[in-house]
């Protein structure tokens, strides 16, 4: 149980496009999510905060123009990255958390992880 | 992630014992985890610990948290190839609500 999946794993994409990146708790509903942005041999840093049906709560010095997040249902959050370009390639991963009872346990702050996305701005 | 420290590399041989350490600065952490990262995979949960706890066994890991130093530490008896990763270890601060605040990751490689 407690699986998220992220969609896509790998995208390559040309500056100045779009690129959407779909984060899905399947067996769970996840009333909170969480988007990171990891650089090559770096550590996680938190990008935003997605509460089911409320604006993201994005955190200091990330555009939240840049990065649009929605999480219009309990299974999925997305995250898009507007007007690529070549800095903003990097990995993306998502984790996700309940305030239902059972694991994952939002009190422990337990979080269940995507497998993460590899963005390529070319 | 510069509020929590860790070693950047560590070498252990298969079937020792590998100790990897983590520092942190706030004093009002509430839980203690640590994660870890395969190459090119998202995170997965080892175990974490409550921050009135000083110790936590399961199976192979060993958690030990000296809360005095803001010192974590977590043990892998009897290392294997496939535990070759980056160990992350994070905390989770009071009145911070889920957010966690990850350290800079050690990468552990075993050797044969």
């Amino acid at each position: 149980g407690a699986v998220v999946s992220q969609h896509p794993s790998w995208v390559i994409c040309k500056s100045g496009t779009s690129v959407k990146i779909e984060c899905r708790s399947l067996d769970f509903q996840a009333t909170t999510m969480f988007w990171y942005r990891q650089f090559p041999k770096q550590s996680l840093m938190l990008m935003a905060t997605s509460n089911e049906g409320s604006k993201a709560t994005y955190e200091q010095g990330v555009e939240k123009d840049k990065f649009l997040i929605n999480h219009a249902s309990l299974t999925l959050s997305t995250l898009t990255v507007t007007s690529a370009h070549p800095e903003d390639s990097s990995f993306y991963i998502c984790s996700a958390s309940t305030l239902a009872g059972g694991p994952p346990n939002l009190n422990t702050g337990e979080l269940f992880f995507g497998e993460g996305s590899r963005l390529t701005v070319l | 992630g510069e509020d929590v420290e860790q070693s950047l590399f560590l070498s252990v041989r298969e079937g020792d014992s590998s100790v990897i350490n983590c520092t942190y600065t706030d004093s009002s952490s509430t839980y203690l985890y640590w994660y870890k990262q395969e190459p090119g995979a998202g995170l997965q949960l080892l175990t974490y610990i409550f921050s009135n706890m000083d110790m936590k066994q399961d199976q192979r890991l060993t958690v030990l948290l000296n809360k005095k130093d803001k010192h974590l530490s977590l043990r892998i008896a009897d290392t294997q190839t496939g535990d070759s990763a980056i160990y992350f270890c994070a905390e989770k601060r009071r009145g911070g609500g889920n957010k966690l605040t990850f350290g800079t990751g050690t990468q552990l490689k075993v050797e044969l």
